[in-house]
């Protein structure tokens, strides 16, 4: 099985213009969660959702916006990217909404100019 | 929500064994401490879970004495290749903590020869 994937796999954007970053699992879970990864400052939730229907707001949820159709797919849209959006993005999913295993997908570079 | 705190990084060689050590003083009775390594352009991946005692697995041992207030991963007989961050999390695996995870910058392994 594929586990989660990600496209792009990498992102050159201008300033000003709005994107989705794709996330699909495989395994059925209930939850998934996309968080962005900046040096040294780790992995910063931005958004997650326990189950198809619902999401929720993480750490760093502001000029982010997630929704989830159906358990399958979890998209992140940046409405009007700015430089401070540059980061490397990771999506992930858990099979329950604890804090048990997360798998987590090869991730998005995206630069912001 | 529990906190972690763990070294920034940790130097070794091959073949010893690496012991990282991770704080959470307020750590909850339903609180499960994890473990992830990430390496360099990947997604973390996980390596072990465990509640009180020791844990052991294919990859490492983790061992959490009867306060629960720290726990320590114990890689035995590092190589090259387990050159990686490794993060400590702590969370309710049952009831809604998958959201509440705050990954931290982690701890910088790096193994020499």
């Amino acid at each position: 099985t594929a586990g989660i994937t990600q496209a792009p796999t990498s992102q050159i954007l201008a300033a000003g213009r709005s994107m989705t970053l794709r996330c699909t699992q495989d395994m059925r879970h209930n939850a998934m969660y996309w968080y962005r990864q900046d040096l040294g400052l780790g992995l910063r939730l931005i958004h997650y959702s326990n189950t198809a229907g619902t999401t929720g707001k993480g750490e760093v949820p502001d000029g982010y916006s997630v929704s989830r159709a159906n358990t399958d797919d979890f998209p992140l849209t940046l409405a009007s990217a700015v430089p401070s959006q540059t980061s490397v993005y990771f999506c992930a999913s858990s099979e329950g909404q604890g804090a048990g295993e997360q798998f987590f997908g090869p991730g998005t570079r995206l630069t912001v100019l | 929500l529990a906190k972690t705190t763990q070294p920034i990084s940790m130097d070794s060689y091959e073949g010893q064994e690496v012991n990282i050590t991770c704080s959470h003083n307020n750590i909850a009775t339903n609180d499960y401490i994890t473990w992830y390594q990430q390496f360099p352009s990947q997604g973390p991946r996980f390596i072990i879970q465990g509640y009180k005692t020791k844990v052991t697995n294919e990859v490492a041992s983790l061992f959490i004495p009867a306060d629960r207030k720290s726990s320590t991963l114990s890689l035995p007989r590092v190589s090259l290749s387990d050159t990686a961050v490794y993060y400590c999390l702590v969370g309710d695996i049952l009831t809604g903590g998958g959201n509440k995870l705050t990954f931290g910058t982690g701890t910088q392994l790096k193994v020499e020869l």
